[in-house]
């Protein structure tokens, strides 16, 4: 158990829906990386806060936003939902102080887009 | 141009003996770290090892080391004395200090799918 907690574990939807996925970082950890793996892309880094604040983006979709909360939880929010959204999408953790730190990764929410 | 390139889709290998997966990387970036994430059939991301630019010696974890070739690119795992356990697809990744340091986002290989015979 990575101490990384994503709710929900599966989530099945129609195109054109919106859906949120939900992380809980490591206590400790004040930052979180939202990642997207897929048959045909792999793994890819989609969008990186600390601290509440947006750090970093990588390829994510206009139609994908996300956010960090005051209590450091995080939400990915994506809408106008398509089949090729289907993908495992893992949040990590890191206390983000050192460049060896580990990232940790959550169990995972995979979406279905049907 | 590809980061990180994992050159092995599959590999096989038989219980108790050693195996290596292949990593190269690409980067201008002086500091860097290099990471070894399994992913077994079940989904979860579980980190391995961790190899860091500037280390002097190559990394060890349990049956987990690190061949890092700084001047080749290059930072295969090597896992020693197989076990079915180890099944899994394999991940190599890297880290780029950049600017600031503070993006620390991983840039993932397609991964190894390794498959250990009884």
């Amino acid at each position: 158990d990575s101490g990384v907690t994503q709710t929900p574990k599966h989530l099945i939807t129609a195109t054109g829906q919106r859906v949120t996925l939900r992380c809980s970082p490591r206590s400790g950890d004040l930052s979180v990386y939202w990642y997207q793996q897929s048959l045909d892309q792999g793994l890819q880094f989609l969008i990186q806060y600390y601290n509440g604040e947006e750090r970093a983006k990588g390829n994510i979709l206009e139609r994908f936003s996300a956010q960090q909360f005051p209590d450091l939880h995080s939400e990915l929010n994506l809408s106008s939902l398509e089949l090729g959204d289907s993908a495992l999408y893992f949040c990590a953790s890191s206390v983000a102080g050192d460049l060896g730190n580990e990232q940790f990764f959550g169990p995972g929410t995979r979406l279905t887009v049907l | 141009a590809q980061k990180i390139t994992q050159t092995q889709p599959g590999m096989f290998v038989q219980e108790k003996e050693a195996v290596t997966l292949d990593c190269t990387y690409d980067t201008s970036d002086p500091s860097y770290g290099l990471f070894w994430y399994k992913q077994p059939s079940s989904g979860e991301m579980i980190f391995l090892i961790y190899q860091g630019s500037y280390d002097q010696q190559n990394a060890t974890e349990g049956r987990y080391s690190l061949n890092f070739q700084k001047a080749r690119k290059s930072a295969n795992l090597v896992i020693s004395a197989s076990q079915l356990g180890d099944s899994a697809m394999y991940f190599c990744a890297m880290r780029e200090w950049g600017s600031g340091g503070s993006n620390y986002k991983l840039t993932f290989g397609k991964g190894t799918l390794l498959t250990v015979n009884p």
